[in-house]
């Protein structure tokens, strides 16, 4: 089975602090993603990367950035915490294979910006 | 832009009861369709998905099939269980790009 593993379950961290998450898969997987979810939002998409060394722009990237040094890690990054980025985040991962493929999640990471 | 719409929660039934949980798609052509399931403190996992119109997907007792006609994926089950109560998520996905999620459903079983 896929595994996807987040380095943290819960966290909490002081406005202004930089905040670090990360997450590994170990199927080898191309593609990988960081989500946050709030409630009556849904998952929005924040960053993803096709492979190692590559990233693109989610839906609501302002604030974030992320690093893809290895293919099996994925880190997203909070250079300057705030109150507002206080969330649930989860990383997935996907190998892609023509459009029916599935993606695999972490079990999240509760983060809150006091 | 492609967006999912599924129905409000939260939802809450008796054991044994009928489930539908109705999602609605908008979309330029023909997405590979997904209900993603939540247990409690966990992440999301893939519960059925269904890749082209009148496709089935089925899995742990819930079905839905893709209504070209009427862009809709709507989840149902015969008889819900106390351990069916989550967070459930419709979702589409085009080609190799990005899945778009609706706000997800919680539904709560009471024995």
């Amino acid at each position: 089975d896929v595994k996807v593993t987040q380095s943290s379950r819960y966290l909490v961290k002081r406005t202004g602090e930089k905040v670090f998450l990360e997450c590994v898969q170990d199927m080898d997987h191309e593609n990988m993603f960081w989500y946050r979810q709030d409630p009556g939002l849904g998952l929005r998409l924040i960053y993803f990367s096709y492979d190692v060394k590559m990233k693109e722009k989610g839906d609501i990237p302002e604030g974030y950035s992320v690093s893809r040094e290895k293919k099996e890690r994925f880190s997203l990054i909070l250079e300057s915490a705030s109150t507002n980025q206080t969330s649930m985040y989860l990383c997935a991962s996907r190998q892609p294979t023509g459009g029916t493929d599935t993606q695999y999640f972490g079990p999240g990471t509760r983060l809150t910006v006091l | 832009g492609d967006s999912v719409t599924q129905m409000e929660g939260p939802v809450t039934l008796s054991e044994e009861a009928f489930l539908t949980i109705n999602c609605t798609y908008t979309a330029t052509g023909y997405p590979s369709l997904f209900w993603y399931v939540q247990y409690p403190g966990e992440g999301l996992q893939l519960l059925l998905k269904a890749t082209k119109a009148d496709d089935k997907g089925s899995n742990k007792g819930f079905e839905a099939t893709y209504r070209k006609e009427t862009t809709s994926f709507h989840l149902e089950k015969g008889s819900v269980q106390v351990s069916d109560s989550a967070v459930y998520f419709c979702a589409l996905l085009f080609g190799n790009e990005k899945l778009t999620f609706g706000t997800g459903t919680r539904l709560t079983i009471i024995p």
